[in-house]
């Protein structure tokens, strides 16, 4: 049983926008802006996507963005495309450890 | 660039040491981590080190049976696996990982970029 908890799939439409949460407590993601997100295609490594919560890394499309209100974070993908179909795991610091959520499967369809 | 290697079968109690070669950047000016997916399954932070290697820190489930290290001379690092476990089979990643020192403790505050992964089986 992961630490954070996400919803395993959601899905969308091209075009549309999707939001997936990741829920932890006051000990890990409501006490640190230490959220990050993860994309990953099957077969291969996961890609950071957000840091820090809203941060997004260099060549990274801007239809990705990430937010928090109190122990609950989210990613929201805008304009999905075909090619966001993937797994995305949300991560937080907690103290003496670093933790993952569950992962989230992204259907677009 | 992040390479792993050293992964394969091994029987249950046994050993294995995985390696990460870097490459593209000044190896000891970061920290790093290894994290870890069990097949079909999420990801799961195991350890890491500052860029010296004089620190380093572990979660809960490998500590005592886990030990990271480095070489910066090689830009390598290493994670010496015994006492393996059948849940211990996974895909190993490292990971370039800036850590976060707070009162609660020391843990990576997120990880970039990452190898392609080392896989380790434990089976008899």
């Amino acid at each position: 049983q992961s630490a954070l908890t996400q919803p395993a799939s959601v899905s969308g439409s091209p075009g549309q926008s999707i939001t997936i949460s990741c829920t932890g407590t006051s000990s890990d993601v409501g006490s640190y802006n230490l959220v990050s997100w993860y994309q990953q295609h099957p077969g291969k490594a996961p890609k950071l996507i957000i840091f820090e919560v809203t941060k997004r890394p260099s060549g990274v499309s801007h239809r990705f963005s990430g937010s928090k209100s109190g122990n609950t974070a989210s990613l929201t993908i805008s304009g999905l495309q075909a090619e966001d179909e993937a797994d995305y795991y949300c991560c937080s610091y907690a103290g003496s450890s670093t933790e993952f959520g569950g992962g989230t499967k992204l259907t677009v369809l | 660039q992040l390479l792993e290697s050293g992964g394969g079968l091994v029987h249950p109690g046994g050993s294995l040491r995985l390696s990460c070669a870097a490459s593209e950047f000044t190896f000891s000016n970061y920290a790093m981590s290894w994290v870890r997916q069990a097949p079909g399954k999420g990801l799961e932070w195991v350890s890491g080190t500052d860029g010296s290697g004089g620190i380093t820190y572990y979660a809960d489930f490998v500590k005592g049976r886990f030990t990271i290290s480095r070489d910066n001379s090689k830009n390598t690092l290493y994670l010496q696996m015994n006492s393996l476990r059948g849940e211990d089979t996974a895909v190993y990643y490292c990971a370039r990982a800036p850590v976060y020192i707070a009162v609660a403790g020391r843990a990576p505050k997120w990880f970039d970029p990452w190898g392609q992964g080392t896989l380790v089986t434990v089976s008899s």
